[in-house]
């Protein structure tokens, strides 16, 4: 059985960094054509695609975001890790980790945590 | 990057009719890398269709993806009352990239 669960802090403040944690099972981050995305949702917005890292270490970052993001992986763990640096209120938003393979989309996503930015 | 125009913003319409949901690419979709999610309140999106049409395990054939290129369509041939829902389309091929959604609501 598939699973992703994201944990972390659920409030910063402005200027801090943010790290979110994916810890995945059911399957290896090692396997062939596996990977892992981030992706995003302020309240009663739309989903927004932050970045994706493959098991080859192969890693894609939002245009947008790329100066603000780092993402990794420590398979041994069974996790990946995201940053964004630099936190502001307009990124408070529901955070989901999600499973992708190699030229598919996401098939499996976790719950979700919601992030909030706020002196 | 890719930008995705879905339209229209929210489409009204009643159980049992046709919905007809479009996704529009700023540039050609690779490999027709695109998909259609469905998301309800408080819920994660739930995968309907990747490859623009082919639709994954477990859904209603009541939905199909169709087009190429640069246009994209989602259908629902006869809406059930689960179907009400916001619908998300992503490209895959380049990032990952959505739309801005599509609100189907009952009329």
């Amino acid at each position: 059985q598939v699973t992703l669960k994201e944990s972390g802090p659920v409030l910063v403040k402005p200027t801090e960094t943010l790290t979110l944690t994916c810890t995945v099972s059911g399957f290896s981050l090692s396997n062939a054509r596996m990977g892992v995305s981030w992706i995003r949702q302020p309240p009663g917005k739309a989903l927004e695609w932050l970045a994706h890292i493959f098991s080859n270490d192969e890693k894609s970052y939002s245009t947008s975001l790329k100066s603000r993001l780092t993402i990794s992986k420590d398979t041994s763990k069974s996790q990946v890790v995201l940053t964004m640096t630099n936190m502001d209120p307009v990124d408070t938003a529901t955070y989901y980790c999600a499973r992708i393979l190699k030229t598919r989309p996401v098939d499996y996503w976790g719950q979700g945590t919601l992030v909030t930015v706020s002196s | 990057e890719i930008v995705l125009t879905q339209s229209p913003g929210t489409l009204s319409l009643s159980p049992g009719e046709r919905a007809t949901l479009s996704c529009r690419a700023s540039q050609s979709v690779s490999s027709s890398y695109l998909a259609w999610y469905q998301q309800k309140p408080g819920q994660a999106p739930r995968l309907l269709i990747y490859g623009a049409s082919s639709r994954a395990t477990g859904i209603p054939d009541r939905f199909s993806g169709s087009g190429s290129g640069t246009d994209f369509t989602l259908t629902i041939s006869r809406l059930e009352p689960e179907d009400f829902a916001v619908y998300y389309c992503q490209q895959y091929g380049s990032w990952g990239t959505f739309g801005q959604g599509t609100k189907v609501e009952i009329k």
